[in-house]
């Protein structure tokens, strides 16, 4: 079974600065997806970014990008120009190519919080 | 697009009680999932289905059944509640076939309480 491990419960950085939530994970497949929810207080799942694992480049979506280390199954999330909005939990999780008809795989989540 | 709508948003009920979750999808997606959350973890996977008539367990189905009648639709069905499902409970739909890429689009949740 696949496993996704989230090593920091809290992250704490200033607002317009730069921080970067790290995520393993553990799995015997060679073609997968890996993503990135942030889910604010409201509860709302909201889609980050996201990662095909056959492709070498990292995702970039504006002020979110990834580094995608693929033999360390490594998946970390770097957040640039920090804003009061990105204040969040955020939830690493795994997904089996294929149509992923099994589910997605979550990691505890990471707390983030942007200090004025 | 509605996108994936669940109802109610709050219930408290009382042990022993039964109720359904509902859950709704516009966009003819033909995976769904109920997921539920405890506090201070992830995600965790109930029931799912890959179309109207097929269901399957996922990582913690006890105490909870599923049906598909049709596309749309994909109710959770709590019987007997206790106080360890209290929780929030996510569903979410996927396209399916050769261009999926496992994006799941989740409804708002549905916070439940047993006491």
């Amino acid at each position: 079974a696949q496993t996704v491990t989230q090593s920091q419960p809290e992250m704490s950085v200033q607002e317009a600065e730069t921080v970067t939530l790290s995520c393993t994970y553990d799995t015997s497949e060679s073609d997968y997806y890996l993503f990135w929810y942030k889910q604010p207080p409201s509860r709302q799942m909201i889609l980050v970014i996201r990662q095909e694992a056959y492709k070498q480049q990292n995702a970039t979506e504006n002020r979110f990008s990834v580094n995608f280390q693929k033999a360390a199954k490594s998946f970390s999330l770097k957040i640039s120009d920090s804003q009061l909005g990105d204040a969040a939990m955020y939830f690493c999780a795994y997904g089996r190519t294929g149509g992923g008809a099994d589910g997605l795989t979550f990691g505890k989540g990471t707390h983030l919080i942007i200090q004025p | 697009n509605a996108g994936v709508t669940q109802t109610p948003k709050f219930r408290i009920l009382k042990i022993g009680q039964s109720m359904t979750l509902q859950c709704a999808q516009d966009m003819n997606h033909n995976y769904m999932y109920w997921y539920r959350q405890d506090p201070g973890m992830g995600l965790k996977l109930i029931y799912y289905s890959v179309g109207a008539g097929i269901t399957d367990k996922g990582e913690v189905p006890n105490g909870y059944n599923v049906s598909r009648s049709t596309t749309e639709d994909f109710p959770l069905r709590l019987e007997l509640a206790a106080p360890s499902q209290t929780s929030v409970y996510f569903c979410a739909s996927e396209t399916s076939g050769g261009f999926s890429s496992n994006e799941q689009f989740f409804g708002p949740g549905t916070r439940l309480t047993v006491l």
